[in-house]
């Protein structure tokens, strides 16, 4: 099947310094969500946007739902330690049967 | 609130053997997913059910690969016989009704280690 691509797949970045993931679709979606792994952890549910150009922020994460609804981004300004994972989007497609599942994740370190 | 219970937490056993894991879904959730996470492919859906009926089980990767939900209350993935190439950490997640807008609570996982 379909799937989401994540960019880049790896990122380190020193303490402070900002940092995006983008997440890419070949087809249209219908809402996309957002996840994150502690290294050793399991996928905790950040965030889902439905609208199109919708911009939602949790404190220093500001997440991006494309206008065509084909891509997303979650930006971190200011990194902190704690930021320190794998960041995962997951696409939903109302089209057909077909489904989306998880995109392949962005890992981000933290160089201190 | 408990979440999605995984078990067991570690499992370490030789290839050819059978291999069970075991997950409790959130109490109310009529969705559950398995899905297998490894360096290589990364976080891979192999099965998923809705009120305990299998809807997609496309990712599962082959007959050695089995699911079952006898009940809303607990599914099984079985593996018989494993193989070393199965080793990887197992994870359940739950949701309200399949997919749309709904999010995905994950269990713990299982890490399996195939020897």
């Amino acid at each position: 099947g379909q799937q989401v691509m994540q960019i880049p797949q790896y990122q380190h970045v020193q303490e402070g310094e900002d940092f995006t993931t983008y997440c890419n679709s070949s087809t249209t979606l219908s809402n996309i969500q957002w996840y994150k792994q502690r290294p050793g952890g399991h996928p905790v549910f950040l965030i889902q946007l439905v609208k199109s150009g919708e911009v939602k922020k949790q404190k220093r994460l500001t997440f991006q739902f494309g206008e065509a609804k084909k891509n997303s981004s979650l930006h971190i300004t200011a990194t902190q330690t704690t930021d320190v994972g794998t960041y995962f989007c997951r696409g939903e497609s109302n089209f057909g049967n077909e489904k989306l599942t998880f995109g392949t994740g962005t890992r981000l370190t933290i160089i201190p | 609130d408990a979440g999605v219970i995984q078990s067991p937490r570690h499992e370490v056993t030789e290839m050819g053997q059978e291999v069970t894991l075991r997950c409790k879904p959130i109490s109310g959730h009529n969705s559950l997913f398995w899905y297998r996470q490894t360096m290589m492919r990364g976080l891979e859906l192999l099965i998923y059910f809705n009120n305990n009926v299998p809807i997609d089980d496309s990712g599962m990767p082959e007959d050695r690969f089995s699911a079952k939900m006898p009940n809303a209350s607990f599914s099984t993935l079985k593996i018989q016989p494993s193989e070393p190439r199965d080793s990887a950490v197992y994870f359940c997640a739950s949701s309200l009704v399949s997919g749309i807008y709904q999010p995905q609570h994950f269990g713990d996982g299982t890490r399996l280690s195939i020897l």
